[in-house]
């Protein structure tokens, strides 16, 4: 069935580049997401990726898609303390009403 | 830039009330979706709507549940009698259509079910 899977925290020192992991296993996959969350807060959507690209840069942010393994990360450069947050990876299926599944959300924590 | 809107922003009923939750997804847009969190799990799909009608739904949208696009601007998902496991963050997304596949989401109803 679909799974997608992330590691539950990660914590990184303001400045560094923060690298959060995904891995699913619908190899139909068309796109992939990335959402942040911050606490009590909605999803917002931060970037995605065709299922036919390798990489996709948007500023501080650099999503790779490994599509033989089935990996997807985000590379946050420069992390901030307004980083802080849970970010999802989701993706998106074929067909039907096209309904996203998501990750278990990756908790950073961005220390001083 | 438009947003999703949803409301309430917190509910709270008892157990075997009805609740319908209120979404007013982007104007344009043509597919409307609902998800729930339940506290520290994924996010998960509940059900998916276009044209007027259900295209998918999960196996947690059963018959207790139904949506609805009364209007030309809201989209509901009414819970008939509500149980202490449907306790959770409600989000409802919308997207365009055609070649535009993102979905944006709204800030989320959060229920509790006492």
């Amino acid at each position: 069935g679909e799974d997608v899977e992330q590691s539950l925290f990660l914590s990184v020192r303001e400045g560094d580049s923060s690298v959060i992991n995904c891995t699913y296993t619908d190899s139909s996959s068309t796109y992939l997401y990335w959402y942040k969350q911050e606490p009590g807060a909605g999803l917002q959507l931060l970037t995605y990726i065709f299922s036919n690209m390798d990489m996709k840069q948007d500023q501080r942010l650099t999503v790779l898609l490994n599509k033989k393994d089935k990996h997807l990360s985000l590379r946050i450069a420069d992390t901030q303390t307004g980083d802080s947050a849970i970010y999802f990876c989701a993706e998106k299926h074929r067909g039907g009403g096209n309904k996203l599944t998501f990750g278990t959300g990756t908790q950073l924590k961005v220390e001083l | 830039e438009p947003e999703v809107t949803q409301t309430p922003s917190h509910q709270v009923t008892q157990m075997g009330q009805e609740v319908i939750l209120r979404c007013v997804p982007i104007s344009n847009h043509l597919y409307f979706y609902w998800y729930r969190q339940i506290l520290g799990q994924k996010v998960e799909f509940l059900v998916s709507f276009y044209n007027n009608e259900i295209s998918e739904k999960s196996e947690i949208f059963d018959d207790q549940f139904s949506v609805e696009r009364p209007d030309g601007s809201n989209f509901t998902l009414k819970i008939r009698s509500t149980k202490l496991e449907d306790s959770a963050m409600y989000f409802c997304a919308s997207r365009p259509g055609g070649t535009q596949e993102t979905q944006y989401f709204g800030p989320g109803t959060r229920l509790l079910v006492l």
